[in-house]
């Protein structure tokens, strides 16, 4: 069974750093590329980036490049999304997910994690 | 990028009967690369349909996609209770470009 297990809640200041992360298991983790969606109330959501953990190539969506860092750990197949400095407009609901070996959509989520910055 | 609108915002519907949503894209959308996905309160969003009309593996024969180029509907026949969620379309651009509609909620009548 394709689980993706994310990290916890957080709740965290501006200009903090954060790293949230999520493991893969049931299936081939480095061969299958990782995603991060963001969700935020009242609007869809938003695709951040995308890494494949075999040799850590990774895409952005122009709104997030420069804002995050996606990285992954094939050795024990998790993947991460990380902010050197948050900001309160960070706040929202993160996913990762699995791209479809086509590469065209998301057919596995994990269960989100929280994220809630105070200004 | 292209641009996804859904329609409604909100549908009101009665269990048992038929529900269309649906998803309009800024421009045509290749191969018809456009997923739908349910989302019920406080859960993950699911995936129901992709490439417009495959349904995903386990997801119920009353859920169908139908459409190309830029305009796609998804059909629940026969409401079920759970079944009253939000909906959201995704498309895939090309070059890592994936974007997805704003959403409808399926709401009891």
């Amino acid at each position: 069974e394709v689980q993706l297990v994310q990290s916890g809640a957080e709740v965290k200041k501006s200009g903090e750093s954060l790293k949230i992360s999520c493991k893969g298991s049931g299936y081939n983790f480095i061969h299958y590329w990782i995603g991060w969606v963001r969700q935020v109330p009242g609007r869809g959501p938003e695709w951040m980036g995308i890494i494949y953990p075999d040799d850590s190539d990774t895409r952005y969506s122009p709104s997030f490049q420069g804002q995050v860092t996606i990285s992954a750990d094939k050795s024990i197949s998790v993947a991460f999304l990380q902010w050197s400095s948050l900001k309160a407009s960070d706040s929202g609901i993160y996913y990762c997910v699995r791209v479809a070996p086509d590469g065209t959509f998301f057919d596995f989520w994990g269960q989100g994690a929280l994220v809630t910055v105070a200004s | 990028e292209i641009v996804l609108t859904q329609s409604p915002g909100s549908l009101y519907v009665s269990p048992g009967e038929r529900a269309t949503l649906s998803c309009r894209a800024s421009q045509s959308i290749t191969n018809s690369y456009l997923a739908w996905y349910q989302q019920r309160p406080d859960r993950a969003p699911r995936l129901l349909i992709y490439d417009a009309s495959t349904r995903a593996a386990g997801i119920p024969d009353r859920f169908s996609g139908s459409g190309s180029g830029t305009d796609f509907t998804l059909t629940i026949s026969r409401l079920e209770p759970e079944d009253f969620a939000v909906y959201y379309c995704q498309q895939y651009g090309g070059l890592y470009s994936y974007t997805f509609g704003q959403g409808t909620k399926l709401e009891i009548k």
